[in-house]
């Protein structure tokens, strides 16, 4: 059981705007950045976002990140197939002194 | 480019000891933290371990603390992850990962496979 909480499952259909909600606590996501992950199928995770609502270069910007408080969240707009994936979000926790994952949302396209 | 390339992994008996390398390229190795991410068949990214650019700031999730040990050599470009009293849990493909700036991993190896099983 991860101390950061993730809904196992997103879905939407193309063009749609879906949300990934990360719900942490103090220790994690309310005092430190959150770190988004892509993984496609049989591949390494890839940065998404960094910084909470930063995306590297080449991320498009159609992902956009966000978080208030012990809560996160990734918004997907104008979904595509190649979307479909696992997304995970990830943070610092201070009293762990480690890094915590989600447990992920896999996210389909229907 | 950067590169990350990690090997050592197999099939181990439990209790038995494993140590994965990681061979990076493409950057000032020294100047970057180095990570270790773990994915259990089918289930999700859990973090393993961490260790600053000089080797300091060395850091354990709990379920391997006392039984891993994570190690760099820069002269060699390296990152290496010693796995001892290896249990059927330890199951996983590991991915070495690099730290930006900005803590997040931005760049991944391709995994290699550790399956402990008697």
């Amino acid at each position: 059981q991860s101390v950061v909480t993730q809904p196992p499952s997103a879905s939407g259909t193309s063009g749609q705007r879906v949300t990934i909600s990360c719900s942490g606590s103090s220790s994690n996501i309310g005092s430190n950045t959150v770190i988004w992950y892509q993984q496609l199928p049989g591949t390494a995770p890839k940065l998404l976002i960094h910084s909470n609502n930063q995306r590297p270069s080449g991320v498009p910007d159609r992902f956009s990140g966000s978080k208030s408080g012990t809560s996160a969240s990734l918004a997907i707009s104008g979904l595509q197939s190649e979307d479909e994936a696992d997304y995970y979000c990830a943070a610092w926790d201070d009293s762990l002194n480690g890094r915590v994952f989600g447990g992920g949302t896999k996210l389909t396209v229907l | 480019e950067v590169h990350l390339v990690e090997s050592g992994g197999g099939l181990v008996k439990p209790g038995g000891s494993l140590r994965l390398s990681c061979a990076a390229s493409g950057f000032t190795f020294s100047s970057y933290s180095m990570n270790w991410v773990r994915q259990a068949p089918g289930k999700g990214l859990e973090w393993v371990s961490c260790i600053g650019d000089g080797g300091s700031g060395i850091y354990y999730a709990d379920s391997v603390k006392g039984r891993f040990t994570i190690s760099r050599d820069n002269a060699q470009n390296s990152l290496y992850l010693q796995m001892n009293s290896l249990r059927a849990e330890d199951t996983a493909v590991y991915f070495c990962a690099r730290e930006g700036r900005d803590q997040g991993f931005d760049y991944w190896g391709q995994g290699t496979l550790v399956a402990v099983s008697s």
